[in-house]
């Protein structure tokens, strides 16, 4: 069964600040998907990466997928209150199958 | 475009009732996943469709967990009888094919409590 972990599992910064949290597994993916969710809602997808080494940027976030497919992380910039919320990552096989969810980084911002 | 449908919004009965949940996806999305996210923790997937046929149940408790999908559009999520531990949000999401590039649309979830 492949398993996903993140870190930190919480986090509390004040506005403005910069951090950086961590999805890893042992095993490889063909896919990493990072998804936001707020209180009551489902999660929202942020982005998806499939290549190795990948990097992708939407405004102040940036994301990476690790060289071997097997971790990743997402970086937010001068991180504002709106970004409150639970970062979840989620793998995928090659056929879309067997999606496995992380247990969820609940970052809070603090104006 | 409307977004993922599920009722009721929130459920209480007591263990050993049984209880079902509905989904009606995105229009035109053959996928359909059903998870279920106990508090403090990450989606776990119990049951995925493509169109009215499973592609993967291997997380789903067969024993007192069931879903269908007869007609490929929407869904309902049976558990009977419900233990304590199936107090969890049970949350639908739907995507447009099959793969690992497709996005997830999430509906809002069906809070259940098991007392």
């Amino acid at each position: 069964t492949q398993l996903l972990e993140q870190s930190p599992q919480f986090l509390s910064i004040q506005e403005g600040e910069n951090l950086t949290v961590y999805c890893n597994s042992s095993s490889v993916f063909s896919s990493l998907q990072w998804y936001r969710q707020e209180p009551g809602e489902g999660p929202v997808l942020l982005v998806t990466v499939v290549t190795g080494g990948e990097v992708k940027k939407l405004k102040r976030l940036t994301f990476q997928f690790g060289d071997a497919r097997k971790d990743s992380s997402l970086h937010i910039t001068a991180a504002q209150p709106g970004d409150t919320g639970l970062y979840l990552c989620a793998g995928a096989n090659n056929y879309g199958q067997n999606f496995v969810f992380g247990p969820g980084t609940r970052l809070s911002v603090l104006p | 475009e409307a977004g993922v449908a599920q009722s009721p919004r929130y459920k209480i009965i007591e263990k050993r009732q049984s209880v079902a949940f509905w989904c009606n996806p995105i229009s035109g999305h053959a996928t359909l996943y059903w998870y279920q996210q106990i508090l403090g923790q990450g989606p776990k997937l119990l049951i995925q469709f493509q169109n009215n046929g499973v592609v993967d149940d291997s997380q789903l408790p067969k024993d007192r967990f069931s879903a269908e999908r007869l007609k490929g559009v929407d869904s309902t999520l049976k558990i009977q009888p419900a233990k304590l531990e199936d107090s969890a949000v049970y949350l639908c999401a739907s995507s447009f094919a099959l793969g690992p590039r497709n996005e997830q649309f999430f509906g809002p979830g069906t809070r259940l409590t098991v007392l």
